[in-house]
């Protein structure tokens, strides 16, 4: 079974830019959720998407937003970059139902903005 | 509002020795709690959670954690660590299921703990 991937691994963009990430998720996993991670932040929770719609939203500014498709795949995007948007940006995909249940994660997206 | 806060930003410790990683949680509610660990220039992987019943809960590579709800706490250890056990952990609380909007599956994240096992 093949795993969460994301695309692009690596990404250099400049400032004001804008950026598309993508995630496939385990097939028949129908829930993926979104995080940013830096060193001096950790892990951040962006947003979740269930069925083609968004359930959670972290306390992200309006730049980031995402959506997901029929076939569960999601993407996400960062307008008008800013240099502290440099991060690795997770994806991870779970099945739906019940509380909470292990989440697989993608191994990033690493995003540099200069 | 949940928080997670891991004690330790770094831990060296000896091949072959025993870890303890701490984390503690502040929650209002009940909560799921998860030790992740991350390689060098990888994703997140699932070494154990509770989410509820016996409060010890074994994981993989030899890795457990202790739920202890008076001291909000969830600490993991392993007994005998290897090189190869070097790697940053997180521990993660999750509030479950919230009244009003469903399944609440937003993860908390702690900061981080970097272990480096050493010769």
């Amino acid at each position: 079974k093949a795993g969460v991937t994301q695309t692009p691994r690596y990404l250099i963009k400049t400032r004001g830019q804008q950026v598309t990430l993508s995630c496939s998720p385990i097939s028949g996993h129908r829930s993926v959720s979104w995080y940013q991670q830096t060193p001096g932040q950790g892990l951040q929770f962006l947003f979740e998407y269930f069925s083609e719609t968004q359930r959670n939203k972290g306390n992200f500014p309006g730049r980031f937003s995402g959506r997901q498709f029929s076939n569960s795949r999601s993407e996400m995007n960062v307008s008008t970059l800013e240099l502290g948007d440099s991060a690795l940006y997770l994806c991870a995909s779970s099945l739906p139902g019940g509380p909470v249940t292990e989440a697989f994660f993608g191994q990033g997206t690493r995003l540099t903005v200069v | 509002a949940q928080s997670v806060t891991q004690l330790d930003s770094q831990v060296p410790v000896f091949e072959e020795a025993p870890v303890e990683l701490r984390c503690n949680y502040s929650s209002s509610v009940s909560v799921y709690l998860f030790w992740y660990v991350q390689y060098p220039n990888q994703g997140l992987q699932l070494l154990l959670k509770y989410l509820s019943g016996s409060t010890l809960v074994k994981g993989i590579n030899g890795f457990e954690a202790e739920f202890n709800k008076s001291q909000t706490s969830f600490h993991l250890r392993k007994p005998s660590v290897h090189i190869s056990d070097t790697a940053e952990y997180f521990c993660a609380v999750s509030a479950g299921k919230t009244p009003n909007a469903g399944n609440n599956r937003k993860l908390i994240w702690g900061l981080g703990t970097s272990l480096a096992v050493n010769p």
